[in-house]
């Protein structure tokens, strides 16, 4: 499974939008994006994933730049109940056989 | 519709002792993959199960291991424990087949004194 690059931490203000990029220089034609975030003391939670089209759901955006080597989960307008630490991943998708190999993530920090 | 099940919650052992931790996978879900979490890290993989066999490991020690039931609930048993597994163990859930969207428990926290 490709590496991913994030940054360790960001900050946004409540209301506002919050944009998180993950750098996936090294993806494979067959690998998608995923996006999971973890609160604290609880489990990762399945947020959004995308091949090479942009997507959205109720939770949040995702853009995938044209090269696939790069992309940005956006939280429209988030709130405090958004501080959590948000992975990006990539890996094999449409099989059991891709396993899920999460780094540090960003932390986002939601301010009032 | 249940989530994924993690038991005990909370467990605290000793150095060199067995630990035997629980998971039930949500409901229509037929792989689980286990995770270790130390603090302040991202989750690392130990391994997957589906149809009741091993499928992918990650870099743990044979002292992890684990099993698969007919039903898909799956153990992680760790034996000789080292101070160095205390951390918040997490089991997750897929469709075999699917995106490999994860569902994940809330984790099982391991102390070992």
């Amino acid at each position: 499974d490709a590496k991913t690059t994030q940054p360790p931490s960001m900050d946004c203000a409540e209301g506002r939008a919050a944009n998180l990029p993950c750098n996936h220089s090294t993806i494979s034609g067959n690998e998608y994006v995923y996006w999971y975030r973890q609160i604290h003391s609880q489990g990762p939670q399945y947020i959004i994933h995308g091949l090479k089209n942009n997507e959205t759901n109720e939770m949040a955006s995702l853009i995938i730049t044209e090269d696939r080597k790069s992309s940005t989960l956006i939280l429209p307008h988030a709130t405090l109940r958004d501080t959590a630490v948000y992975y990006c991943i990539v890996r094999v998708g449409n099989t059991n056989a891709g396993k899920s190999t999460f780094g540090d993530g960003t932390t986002l920090t939601v301010k009032p | 519709d249940a989530g994924v099940t993690q038991s005990p919650t909370h467990l605290i052992k000793t150095r060199g002792q067995q630990v035997t931790l629980r998971c039930s996978p949500k409901s229509g879900h037929d792989t689980v993959s286990w995770y270790q979490q130390a603090l302040g890290q991202g989750p690392q993989f130990i391994f997957q199960y589906y149809e009741e066999e091993e499928r992918q490991r990650g870099n743990f020690p044979d002292r992890f291991s684990g099993h698969q039931f007919p039903n898909y609930s799956s153990e992680l048993n760790v034996n000789a424990l080292l101070l160095g597994d205390s951390a918040l163990y997490l089991c997750a859930s897929s469709l075999g087949t699917g995106y490999g969207k994860l569902f994940f428990g809330s984790g099982t926290q391991l102390s070992v004194l």
